[in-house]
């Protein structure tokens, strides 16, 4: 069975700082992967995705993500935090045994940014 | 264009009331799910549509939940003898339906139901 697992609940950088949210996955067939972004009283929107093609994938907002099958990660960065980045990213990993794509999240990492 | 949208986006209801959530995907988007955020369980699978017919039903948690989709388009989630720990924000997403690429779905802003 698919599973996420995010490490750290709550992520605090400087504006300007490195941002790096910890995703590693698990699943019996080459996974898709997810990134999603929910700001307060929104939906999720997605960052971006990675589905078999390249292994390093860049999505909107300046973040990407590098999935790394032998460690079974993929990891989100951004260069360089904004105060707007503030938000809950969501990892998830696609079941798709039904030729669907059953979306699995993980616990989700809420990301402050200080000034 | 539009995107997925659902109504209410916040309902209050009592404990034991059905309640009733609408869901309208993008234009001409055939696959259409229901996921539930709620603190303690996270974000859970409960339903997937392709076109009208549903063949994962797997996450509704119990048989006081029910969803229909008619004319491949808009879906309602309902939900009987509402319990207190059916609170949470019930999300919709959408998606072409077509197989590969990931097939991006995208989220409606969700509603928040609170069972008091």
């Amino acid at each position: 069975a698919q599973s996420v697992t995010q490490l750290g609940s709550h992520v605090s950088v400087s504006e300007g700082a490195l941002v790096l949210l910890r995703c590693n996955y698990s699943s019996s067939v080459p996974p898709y992967l997810f990134w999603y972004v929910q700001y307060p009283n929104q939906g999720l929107q997605l960052l971006l995705k990675y589905t078999s093609a390249a292994t390093l994938v860049k999505g909107i907002n300046g973040f990407e993500a590098e999935f790394k099958k032998s460690e079974t990660s993929f990891h989100l960065t951004k260069p360089s935090a904004h105060m707007s980045d503030a938000a809950e990213y969501f990892c998830a990993v696609s079941d798709r045994r039904g030729g669907y794509n059953k979306l699995i999240f993980g616990a989700g990492t809420r990301l402050a940014v200080h000034p | 264009g539009a995107g997925v949208s659902q109504s209410p986006s916040n309902k209050v209801t009592e404990k034991g009331k059905d309640v009733e959530l609408r869901c309208d995907p993008i234009s001409g988007h055939t696959a259409l799910y229901w996921y539930r955020q709620s603190l303690g369980q996270g974000l859970e699978f409960l339903i997937y549509f392709q076109g009208n017919s549903a063949p994962d039903k797997s996450g509704l948690p119990s048989d006081r939940f029910s969803a229909e989709r008619t004319g491949g388009s808009v879906s309602t989630l309902t939900i009987q003898r509402t319990q207190q720990e059916d609170s949470a924000v019930y999300l919709c997403a959408s998606s072409t339906g077509l197989a590969g690429d990931g097939d991006t779905q995208y989220f409606g802003p969700g509603t928040r139901l609170t069972v008091l």
